[in-house]
């Protein structure tokens, strides 16, 4: 693995069914992040983890859940699919205690809920 | 509330130099990022702003403005590759990146 790494690729899901994209990252980075990125607009925030056992939400996080067991992995959860969940998924991660805190992406989900 | 803009859609010619400019608006400022986004990849770092003032990399330069709210990004020897979407973010004084739309960029031959 080099980077990032986001499962899977795409998915076509019915509404109310659960769903968890996952993210794994090699770069051991302390902070992890899952984003939404709906044409028109900007990325949004959904949840975060600034370190392994830590979470917050973000901008937009109802309808979503998020773990971080350890420092690689940080998968979301949708326990319950609406059509409004229709999206491109990033998964990102950082270094929060480099100078520059730079983001990194994987190469995204795209979720369509039908 | 929190505000990034940036022009939704841009052209330019190859081998031309583009400026494109972000505004802002948010609470606290740690920084400001350039991304370039490819249609259907990921978002990829570009350029890094905390002081004010022209950063260069390359083809590519970044200038900032703290006490105006602006940012833009220039590109130089534009090429055909360059077409993509340019992102601006700022992070927030909780350390958190609040993103522009996004500006197209269009390059025509």
């Amino acid at each position: 693995i080099a980077g990032i790494t986001q499962a899977p690729t795409s998915q076509i899901l019915a509404a109310g069914r659960r769903m968890t994209l996952r993210c794994t990252q090699d770069m051991r980075h302390n902070a992890m992040y899952w984003y939404r990125q709906d044409l028109g607009l900007g990325l949004r925030l959904i949840h975060y983890s600034n370190t392994a056992g830590t979470t917050g939400k973000g901008e937009v996080p109802d309808g979503y859940s998020v773990s971080r067991a350890n420092t690689d992995d940080f998968p979301l959860t949708l326990a319950s699919a609406v059509p409004s969940q229709t999206s491109v998924y990033f998964c990102a991660s950082s270094d929060s205690e480099a100078s520059t805190d730079t983001q990194y992406f994987g190469p995204g989900t795209r979720l369509t809920v039908l | 509330g929190q505000n990034i803009d940036q022009p939704t859609e841009m052209t330019a010619t190859e081998g031309a130099i583009v400026q494109i400019n972000c505004t802002y608006q948010t609470s606290g400022f740690n920084g400001l990022f350039w991304y370039q986004q490819h249609a259907g990849e990921a978002p990829t770092f570009l350029s890094y702003n905390v002081l004010d003032g022209l950063e260069e990399k390359g083809r590519f330069s970044s200038f900032l403005s703290r006490s105006k709210g602006y940012s833009y990004l220039l590109l130089k020897e534009l090429q055909m590759k360059d077409s993509a979407s340019y992102l601006c973010a700022v992070m927030d004084s909780n350390y958190q990146l609040i993103w522009g739309a996004g500006t197209k960029l269009i390059i025509k031959p």
